[in-house]
């Protein structure tokens, strides 16, 4: 079974890109979708997007204009850029196995933005 | 897109069967039937437990069951124990091809 460890700063200022890696271990990258979801503290989920190995992306539409994933298959990692963060971007952020359901998870981190 | 609406607690003596429902629209609950439920104890992450609406994955206990009945899901709970004390989160795929979670349930087990 796969692992997932989400890495990247854990406090972001107002206005900057918030950027986050995946690691996968355990497991090849390819042939699978790959997702990010976050949780605001104290509230519900909310799927932010996926990527498949090969590139193609699929983004909530309420954050489109602002998220780009990527991958790289050489580092078996896929990533996370949201841009002009304010105060309601901070959650803990969860990268995923899978696009429709998602049985592997990371352990999530924890990112402010102030 | 709305989140999908839960009710904001359910709760059960042990032993008793509680259902989460989970409603959505003709869009996406009513739609597809991928539907999927997660349970999330505090400060742990999200754990898979039902995914197209009635499937179990291995280590799931048959405790946990799906259904849905037009535009909304349930998860149920039979036999509700102590460790069933939770969050859980539906999560719908929806015809703008994205996918959507449902408000979440705190499930309390008297």
């Amino acid at each position: 079974q796969v692992q997932l460890h989400e890495s990247g700063p854990g406090l972001v200022k107002p206005s900057e890109t918030l950027s986050l890696t995946c690691t996968v271990s355990g497991g090849s990258i390819s042939s699978y979708h790959w997702s990010w979801i976050r949780q605001p503290p104290g509230k519900g989920l909310e799927w932010i997007g996926y990527i498949y190995y090969s590139g193609s992306t699929n983004y909530n539409p309420s954050l489109k204009s602002r998220v780009t994933i990527s991958v790289d298959t050489s580092k078996n990692q896929f990533s996370l850029k949201l841009r002009s963060v304010t105060a309601a971007d901070t959650a803990v952020y969860y990268c995923a196995k899978g696009a429709g359901w998602w049985f592997s998870w990371g352990q999530g981190t924890l990112v402010t933005v102030s | 897109q709305s989140a999908l609406t839960q009710p904001a607690s359910v709760c059960g003596s042990p032993g008793q069967p509680i259902t989460i429902s989970c409603t959505g629209t003709s869009s996406d609950v009513g739609a597809y039937d991928y539907v999927s439920w997660y349970q999330q104890h505090p400060g742990k992450g999200p754990k898979l437990m039902i995914y197209d609406v009635s499937n179990r994955p291995s280590g799931v206990s048959n405790r946990f069951s799906g259904s849905k009945s037009g535009n909304t899901a349930s998860l149920t709970i039979s036999g509700l124990q102590a460790e069933d004390e939770a969050d859980y989160y539906c999560n719908s795929y929806t015809s703008s091809n994205t996918y959507v979670f449902g408000t979440g349930t705190k499930v309390t087990v008297l």
